[in-house]
């Protein structure tokens, strides 16, 4: 039973243009949302997270976007470089659950 | 400094061997997980524990048995490995079950031959 979806397994971007991966999610009760980014041979590593009572979150080149209505977020990396290049994981959580994981989008960024 | 610690990385090993896998984490978190990356690369979580006590064991086989001797340590032991065994198993700890931000380890590689 997935639970949150990532339905493109890659993606590739011009260095310098806008990167967009999305995510969907089924189970209406998750109300904390994550990102993250991982490299080969390494853990991933945390990236932002949006809880749902708000629609947007920024930090640097990072935003992501919450339509909790669609059941669907997305991370919009602007501008993209080439060490963004990484597979990236959207993860969900109802809080006192546990997080359950997309299975990830590869992004290459094009230099 | 690693945040979360797991050992070995690279675990190669004949079938129906006994194998652990070890995680430590220095956060001062109070839970922590055992996720599975299998070959389509889905993460799903394994275990997790809160304080020593086990909150949630998923539809594993109860050959995969977690260990916690303390708040700081959740050991991964599997008993008779399985060819279908072979994956990438991550720990991770966050402050609270569900919340926050998850923090993961490198990843053990387990092939079971």
């Amino acid at each position: 039973d997935q639970q949150v979806k990532q339905n493109s397994p890659s993606l590739s971007v011009q260095e310098g243009r806008i990167s967009i991966l999305n995510c969907d999610y089924t189970n209406s009760m998750f109300d904390y949302f994550l990102w993250y980014k991982k490299y080969p041979a390494e853990g991933p590593t945390f990236l932002i997270s949006i809880s749902s009572i708000k629609d947007k979150n920024e930090d640097g080149r990072f935003t992501v976007f919450l339509n909790k209505s669609a059941k669907h977020l997305s991370l919009h990396i602007v501008p993209s470089q080439p060490g963004d290049s990484a597979v990236y994981f959207c993860a969900a959580s109802k809080t006192g659950n546990q997080f359950y994981f997309g299975t990830g989008t590869s992004l290459t960024v094009i230099p | 400094d690693t945040a979360v610690s797991q050992t070995p990385k690279y675990l190669v090993t004949q079938m129906g061997n006994d194998k652990s896998i070890k995680c430590e984490q220095n956060l001062g978190h109070d839970t922590m997980y055992w996720y599975k990356q299998d070959s389509k690369k889905f993460l799903k979580i394994m275990f997790s524990y809160n304080n020593k006590e086990l909150i949630i064991n998923e539809t594993v086989p109860n050959r995969f048995s977690p260990k916690s001797p303390d708040k700081a340590h959740l050991n991964l032991h599997i008993n008779s490995l399985e060819l279908g065994d072979s994956a990438v198993y991550f720990c991770a700890s966050s402050q609270g079950q569900g919340a926050g931000e998850a923090f993961f380890g490198q990843g053990t590689r387990l092939t079971v031959v």
